[in-house]
């Protein structure tokens, strides 16, 4: 079956970029997102991208894409101790799999002062 | 009110009772979702329902039933409760297909089965 990975943890030190990666298996993807959960909440979503695109910005969050290497990832400028959360990657694939949409194992990020 | 409302949001229980999990919505959304998330393993779907009358297994939906009372409610039951099912459960909603897919969460309900 289709698969989302990413790395279980990132630890960064405050004020400094943080990347998180993802990869996945399905070439028909809709679309990608990063969804965030902070400690004790639910998920929310952070931001998304169509598969045709290569990049989206959003304030201090970059959302790169490479359909080629199916390769997504997740840019934070500027952490802050606000950020520290499980980040989690997740597709979607509209024409093939309805409106499942499959999550990865998600990334904590960890913040160094 | 909160979106997505899940209810108990604590439960501890004992090894073969049957417990329930409810979830309610108040946004008038089709599709519901039962996920499980268990730490390292992420989020893994058990059920979906895509309207009243539409149920479908996800997954991991072995151990799981689900009924869909009403288009805001979607229920989640553990008949025989086990203790590999402690997990913390959340409950999502998304608007669908033509949609960007966006999913909406509650707050989660934690189960210990002891």
């Amino acid at each position: 079956g289709e698969d989302v990975e990413q790395s279980l943890f990132l630890s960064v030190r405050e004020g400094d970029s943080s990347v998180i990666n993802c990869t996945y298996t399905d070439s028909s993807s809709t679309y990608l997102y990063w969804y965030k959960q902070e400690p004790g909440a639910g998920l929310q979503l952070l931001t998304y991208i169509f598969s045709n695109m290569d990049m989206k910005q959003d304030q201090r969050l970059t959302v790169l894409l490479n359909k080629k290497d199916k390769h997504l990832s997740l840019r934070i400028a500027d952490t802050q101790t606000g950020d520290s959360a499980i980040y989690f990657c997740a597709e979607s694939d509209i024409m093939n799999r309805d409106d499942k949409i499959i999550f990865g194992k998600g990334t904590r990020l960890h913040i160094l002062p | 009110d909160a979106d997505v409302t899940q209810t108990p949001r604590n439960r501890i229980t004992k090894t073969g009772k049957r417990i329930m999990l409810e979830c309610s919505q108040t946004k008038g959304h089709d599709r519901m979702y039962w996920y499980r998330q268990d730490p390292g393993l992420g989020l893994r779907l058990i059920y979906y329902s895509f309207d009243v009358k539409d149920i479908n297994k996800g997954e991991i939906s072995d151990g799981y039933s689900v009924s869909r009372q009403a288009q805001a409610k979607f229920s989640l039951s553990l008949e025989s409760a086990i203790p590999n099912q402690t997990a913390l459960y959340f409950c999502a909603i998304g608007l669908g297909t033509g949609d960007t897919g966006e999913l909406f969460f509650g707050e989660g309900s934690r189960l210990t089965v002891l």
